[in-house]
């Protein structure tokens, strides 16, 4: 079965300095990872997905994640923070392959941003 | 483009009284998927639909949980006699497809639905 742990329920950041939230994952097959954004009252964002290709994964608005097989890590990166970014971020994994692609969520990380 | 989106945004129903929640995926999107995100938590799974087939509804809590796509695009959720532990945020998420090449595995959220239950 396939599961992730998301290692900080909050994580408060300045603006300007990084932000690191952190992921381990577990998976019986090669996974896909991804990385969701949830913003107040709006929909989920995906920020970015690794599919077995560059361990190194760019998405959106600066966000970087890297997958790293020996450590069963997906942590999420940026250089520095914004106000903007505040929001909540899931982890989320799939078995990878063909087949269908049930999303299983980690329980989030809140990122906070003061000025 | 239009993204997926769902009605009502708030839904407050009062226990046992029976409710319904639609969703709009995306025009051409083949796969629909619903999750419930309690207060908390993260998103879980409930059921899955490629067009018109429901090929999963493993995460379907009770058998007061219903859900239906028939013509292949709009789905609506039903709860019956609805309980407070259904209070959450009904989210649902469609794609291009689920099978076969990385690039369809993108799901699109909706903004969701809130139910309360009172």
């Amino acid at each position: 079965a396939q599961s992730v742990t998301q290692l900080d329920s909050h994580v408060s950041v300045s603006e300007g300095t990084p932000v690191l939230l952190r992921c381990n994952y577990s998976s019986s097959y090669s996974p896909s990872l991804f990385w969701y954004v949830q913003h107040p009252n709006k929909g989920l964002q995906l920020l970015l997905k690794y599919t077995s290709a560059a361990t190194l994964v760019k998405g959106i608005n600066g966000f970087e994640a890297e997958f790293k097989k020996s450590e069963t890590s997906f942590h999420l990166t940026k250089p520095s923070a914004h106000m903007s970014d505040a929001a909540e971020y899931f982890c989320v994994v799939t078995p990878g392959g063909t087949g269908f692609q049930k999303l299983v969520f980690g329980t989030g990380t809140r990122l906070l941003v003061s000025p | 483009g239009a993204g997926v989106s769902q009605s009502p945004r708030y839904k407050v129903a009062k226990r046992g009284q029976d409710v319904a929640l639609r969703c709009d995926p995306i025009s051409g999107h083949v796969s629909l998927f619903w999750y419930q995100q309690a207060l908390g938590q993260g998103p879980e799974f409930l059921t899955y639909f490629q067009n018109e087939a429901q090929l999963d509804k493993s995460g379907l809590p009770s058998d007061r949980f219903f859900a239906e796509r028939p013509e292949g695009s709009v789905s609506t959720l039903k709860i019956q006699r609805t309980q407070q532990e259904d209070s959450a945020v009904y989210l649902c998420a469609s794609s291009k497809r689920t099978s076969g090449g990385k690039s369809s595995y993108e799901q699109y959220f909706g903004p969701g639905t809130r139910l309360t239950v009172t």
